[in-house]
């Protein structure tokens, strides 16, 4: 079965630190790769997507990046974080052959920036 | 633009209720409709998927319907138990899009004994 995780659960960073927040998918190959935050209150935004190695699309102009390094790694990066990056960060895969595009949520990281 | 908006933000119940939570989107065309629920800290997870042909579809206590017409869709939840105390989340995809999720705001169900 496939598996999906996440670290850290939570973080604690002073603004102007970096971030490094790691998601694994284990159990499937190929999959698609999606980072999202969760402000408190309001809907899943869509950070960044990959449907291969290297290969990474942003949805949303921001100070921060993903990288996908290898075929089941996923990170999201911030050189220097704002307070407006605080929020739960989520990371999702896909099946990249499936026509209903499910995506499985990992458990999360609470990001709080100081 | 497309959105998603669900109703009511918030609904409290006693245990062993029923109650139904609304949807209503401007996405479209859209490929499918699915149900999410998220217990608070987590992550979501699929309740239903529905494409834009199937009216209904069913998980357990849970039952999903879908009016492509007027755009609106409601999550049916039978028996509540404490377990169902989470947001349960609408979202809509949009066609040829593997990526492309229209994401609802969730409504905050909460079951008291």
């Amino acid at each position: 079965s496939q598996t999906i995780h996440q670290w850290p659960a939570t973080l604690v960073q002073p603004v102007g630190s970096p971030l490094s927040l790691e998601c694994t998918v284990e159990g499937t190959s190929n999959p698609n790769l999606y980072w999202y935050r969760q402000a408190a209150g309001r809907g899943l935004q869509l950070l960044f997507y990959s449907v291969g190695i290297g290969q990474i699309s942003s949805e949303v102009p921001q100070n921060l990046s993903a990288s996908r390094p290898q075929d089941r790694q996923f990170i999201l990066s911030s050189k220097k974080l704002l307070l407006s990056d605080s929020g739960f960060y989520l990371c999702a895969w896909s099946p990249g052959t499936t026509s209903y595009n499910e995506q499985f949520f990992g458990p999360g990281t609470r990001l709080t920036v100081l | 633009k497309n959105q998603v908006e669900q109703s009511p933000q918030s609904l409290i119940i006693l245990e062993g209720k029923n109650c139904t939570l609304q949807c209503n989107y401007t996405v479209s065309p859209f490929s499918n409709l699915r149900w999410y629920k998220q217990d608070t800290g987590r992550g979501p997870v699929s309740l239903t998927i529905m494409t834009f042909s199937e009216n209904t579809k069913s998980n357990g206590r849970y039952t999903a319907t879908l009016d492509a017409d007027t755009k609106q869709s409601s999550l049916h939840i039978t028996a509540s138990q404490l377990s169902d105390s989470a947001s349960y989340i609408c979202v809509v995809s949009e066609p040829d899009g593997n990526y492309q999720l229209i994401w609802g705001a969730g409504t905050k169900l909460i079951i008291k004994p």
